[in-house]
């Protein structure tokens, strides 16, 4: 199994709502990630987990809350979103770095509307 | 710094034809570098990569791209180009000393016409 699954795969929510993106893998890989893309731009990295501990937050706002409850599962929750949050989030995972440089599976993205 | 610069935000094709996509990097440490593609409302998916040894990788779907040290490039090649090649090319580097942060290119959307 090489797949990374995420759920929803769209999503529209007011400003004032609570959220919560899920990504789960089943690869055994112990490093997890979430980017932001916005339309026709490259992604760009929010968080890297590695063994469920949090290794990289790249200065993001805090309405932005990432969880990795087990080695399998990486969450991000959302919430007082602004419209310009839209975009499509990308979850990816990985092996651990100790076997080098490793290749990231991207799940499909859950696409994000804020009005 | 590390950094990955795509030569052209479009390029377009005859199906059938030779697709080449232009990439340079910047990098003071020798360089892991990936090429990367994606469908309309899909993920990424990994077409091949760079790490060490042999300068001349293949990927997935014909594709296979060059690390030219001297030239600082990795450019994408097919050598003939197929419909259902049309979608958008990311070329990345990632950054080893911070472990896990890959930087992509800006992207190039890839045009093949009948």
């Amino acid at each position: 199994d090489t797949e990374v699954t995420q759920t929803p795969k769209h999503l529209v929510m007011g400003m004032t709502n609570k959220k919560s993106l899920k990504c789960e893998q089943h690869m055994g890989h112990r490093a997890m990630y979430w980017y932001k893309q916005k339309a026709k731009k490259p992604p760009e990295l929010m968080f890297v987990y590695s063994y469920e501990k949090l290794s990289i937050n790249e200065s993001v706002p805090s309405r932005f809350s990432p969880e990795c409850p087990n080695s399998s599962l990486l969450n991000l929750h959302l919430h007082a979103l602004q419209p310009e949050d839209s975009a499509l989030y990308l979850c990816a995972s990985s092996q651990d770095r100790s076997a080098g440089v490793e290749t990231q599976y991207f799940g499909p993205g859950t696409r994000l509307l804020v009005l | 710094a590390q950094s990955v610069t795509q030569l052209g935000s479009h390029v377009s094709v005859s199906e059938g034809a030779l697709v080449l996509l232009r990439c340079n990097y910047s990098s003071s440490v020798p360089p892991y570098l990936f090429w990367y593609v994606q469908y309309p409302n899909q993920g990424l998916q990994l077409l091949l990569k760079y790490t060490t040894g042999a300068t001349l990788v293949k990927g997935i779907n014909g594709f296979e791209a060059e690390f030219k040290k001297s030239e600082t490039s990795f450019h994408l090649t097919k050598p003939s180009a197929h419909m259902s090649d049309a979608a958008e090319y990311f070329c990345a580097v990632i950054h080893d000393t911070g472990g896990f942060k890959t930087i992509f290119g800006a992207g190039t959307r890839l045009f093949v016409k009948a």
